[in-house]
């Protein structure tokens, strides 16, 4: 089975620069997180969806944050304009039925931006 | 809000020391607990889990009981490895929600 896909792997922008990161879930997963890891912590949620409906982004910068999952499969996060404080890794992960915080969540490898 | 305290690395061993990493959880509600490692290079996986009170979570030899009366999750495992040397993250969720993580351990494993 294959695991949860990301692209790019790294990133390098200057500051006020757009970037957009991609992500396809395991197959016939319905809920995909992204998180964001700043180094030396542990993941923050930014988003969730549940197919191509969004359970929760209470922790999403809207200002310059955006997310969307069409068709309830692959799902992008774009970043517009980049701050020197958006340097993390973005994590992907997704579950099966939307009870992530009982089952297992599957993570992505993650992309690592650098603002610079 | 949420939010999950674990101890702070990095944590060094020699190997087959009995390791602890302690890891504490805000009380609301009636989370699910879980330990995520990270080994170099990779990306996170899900080490075990607990579901609810006095439950034990196990695999590859690491161990994690669901305290509420103390609030806390502290991972264990009596003979470390090399191979253990990776990042762990102690983390809640509960129903559809998604998890709040601590700020990880890193630990490190000399031969």
């Amino acid at each position: 089975e294959a695991g949860v896909a990301q692209s790019p792997r790294y990133k390098i922008i200057e500051k006020r620069q757009s970037v957009a990161f991609w992500c396809n879930p395991i197959s016939g997963h319905a809920t995909l997180y992204w998180y964001q890891q700043i180094l030396g912590q542990g993941p923050k949620l930014l988003i969730q969806f549940q197919n191509n409906g969004v359970v929760d982004d209470s922790q999403l910068p809207k200002d310059r944050f955006s997310a969307e999952r069409l068709k309830g499969v692959d799902s992008t996060l774009k970043i517009q304009p980049a701050k020197l404080e958006d340097s993390a890794v973005y994590l992907c992960a997704s579950s099966l039925d939307g009870t992530g915080g009982l089952n297992e969540q599957f993570f992505g490898p993650g992309t690592r931006l650098t603002v610079l | 809000g949420d939010s999950v305290t674990q101890m702070e690395g990095p944590v060094t061993l020699s190997e087959e020391a009995f390791l602890t990493i302690n890891c504490t959880y805000t009380a609301t509600g009636y989370p699910s607990l879980f330990w995520y490692v990270q080994y170099p290079g990779e990306g996170l996986q899900l080490l075990l889990k607990a579901t609810k009170a006095d439950d034990k979570g196990s695999n590859k030899g690491f161990e994690a009981t669901y305290r509420k009366e103390t609030t806390s999750f502290h991972l264990e495992k009596g003979s470390v490895q090399v191979s253990d040397s990776a990042v762990y993250f102690c983390a809640r969720g509960g129903g559809r929600r998604a998890l709040t993580f601590g700020s990880g351990t890193r630990l490190q494993v000399q031969p």
